[in-house]
């Protein structure tokens, strides 16, 4: 079975820019979670689809966004760029059934670079 | 304000060796635990989760939980310089879709 696919996996952009990232789910998997990791902050949590609603959102400014498609793939936006947004972004996938912990499975990441 | 906390390291550990790694937690309503490893580069790879108080076992892994503590570990017997990553400890919050909330992981090395 395929793992979680990350499009692209490096990206350059400058300030001011917008951005879209990709995320494909392990097949059969219908919950998308997204995750931005600095060497300062580590892993932080940004946002959960499932089935194509947002079911949770971490502290992060609105310019942070997603969506997810009823295949369940999923994109995530980050609009009007800065400096700190540079970071490796990561999407991870989950079963979400009643027999499952939800254990969450990694993307290889997308490398975001702000200059 | 939950929270995960994880000694940054480095822990440096003999080969064949046991290498003890240890998180504490802050909310009692957690739910799930889990431990991730990182190799530097590359994105957390799922090692196991523990979800009731005690022991479980791995392979080479046991993660250990207490609950009444708020404290989970994770134990490799007979390391190997494979291990050497650094390893993330999640926790799931209970009673509602919240994600993961990660500590910030532990830098092991093992020395040959």
């Amino acid at each position: 079975k395929a793992g979680v696919t990350q499009t692209p996996r490096y990206l350059i952009k400058t300030r001011g820019q917008q951005v879209t990232l990709s995320c494909s789910p392990i097949s059969g998997h219908r919950s998308v979670s997204w995750y931005q990791q600095t060497p300062g902050q580590g892993l932080q949590f940004l946002f959960e689809y499932f089935s194509e609603t947002q079911r949770n959102k971490g502290n992060f400014p609105g310019r942070f966004s997603g969506r997810q498609f009823s295949n369940s793939r999923s994109e995530m936006n980050v609009s009007t760029l800065e400096l700190g947004d540079s970071a490796l972004y990561l999407c991870a996938s989950s079963a979400m059934t009643a027999s499952s912990y939800n254990e969450q499975f990694f993307g290889p990441g997308t490398r975001l670079t702000v200059l | 304000q939950k929270e995960v906390e994880q000694n940054s390291g480095p822990l440096s550990v003999p080969e064949g060796a046991i290498a003890s790694l240890n998180c504490t937690y802050s909310d009692r309503g957690s739910q799930s635990f889990f431990w991730y490893r990182q190799y530097s580069g590359k994105s957390p790879e799922l090692i196991m989760f523990i979800y009731s108080n005690g022991d479980k076992e791995d392979g080479r892994f046991t993660a250990q939980l207490n609950k009444a503590s708020q404290y989970v570990s994770l134990l490799i017997r007979d390391s190997q310089p494979s291990d050497s990553a650094t390893y993330l400890c999640a926790v799931k919050w209970g009673g509602g879709a919240d994600g993961l909330t990660f500590g910030k992981g532990t830098h092991l090395i093992i020395q040959p």
